[in-house]
């Protein structure tokens, strides 16, 4: 049972390049989440899932678009990398309400 | 709008005993979590606390108080590999967001 499987661990971007982060998990949660997470910083919520074709903004999601066509995977597109989005981005699922999140291992980008 | 606060910093020494404290304000509220994330990894569950009163797991404890909008976590016989940084985090918009505090970096000395 993987759980919650991001790629790529590591990534370097030029400013303007396009990618995007790859995220799936194998538990049949229906809640997927994106977050960033700043050098010593608290995670922030770029996007979030509560099920297959539905997406909702969360803190920050400029710069940032998603999809959600399957319940196992919710890729993260960056557009039109900047600077700014250089963070270490953490993919995570949930079951039910009561339940804890399942993270992944995260990866890091930077943009230069 | 909705923020947590948390302590920056808590060192303590191996075998003590840690509180830290998280307070709230949010639009909604389904629950207080509590995660642990050592450097260079993802965050890890530790406990939630849906109702008002203590949790108890081992040597890790989480209270909530609702009508304060106030959580801790509690860490007793501290050991070195408990150094890491710590995030409370409630549920928001029915029950749908996590909204994490800052984190608090705890270091376990010798």
């Amino acid at each position: 049972n993987a759980g919650v499987t991001q790629t790529p661990k590591f990534r370097i971007l030029k400013i303007g390049q396009s990618m995007t982060l790859q995220c799936t998990q194998d538990m049949n949660h229906n809640y997927m989440y994106w977050y960033r997470q700043d050098p010593g910083m608290g995670l922030k919520l770029i996007y979030y899932s509560v099920g297959a074709g539905i997406t909702d903004k969360g803190e920050v999601p400029n710069g940032y678009n998603v999809s959600r066509s399957t319940t196992e995977d919710f890729p993260l597109r960056l557009e039109l990398a900047a600077p700014s989005q250089t963070s270490v981005y953490f993919c995570a699922s949930l079951d039910q309400y009561n339940s804890p999140l399942h993270f992944g291992n995260g990866t890091r980008l930077t943009v230069t | 709008g909705q923020s947590l606060e948390q302590p920056s910093e808590v060192t303590a020494v191996e075998g003590a005993i840690v509180q830290i404290n998280c307070t709230y304000q949010t639009s909604g509220f389904y629950g207080l979590s509590w995660y642990q994330q050592h450097d260079g990894g993802a965050p890890t569950f530790l406990s939630y606390n849906a109702l008002d009163g203590l949790e108890e797991t081992g040597r890790f404890s989480s209270f909530l108080s609702r009508s304060d909008s106030y959580g801790y976590l509690l860490l007793q016989e501290l050991q070195m590999k408990d150094s890491a940084s710590y995030f409370c985090a409630v549920r928001d918009n029915y029950g749908q967001n996590f909204v994490f505090g800052p984190g608090t970096r705890l270091s376990v000395l010798p």
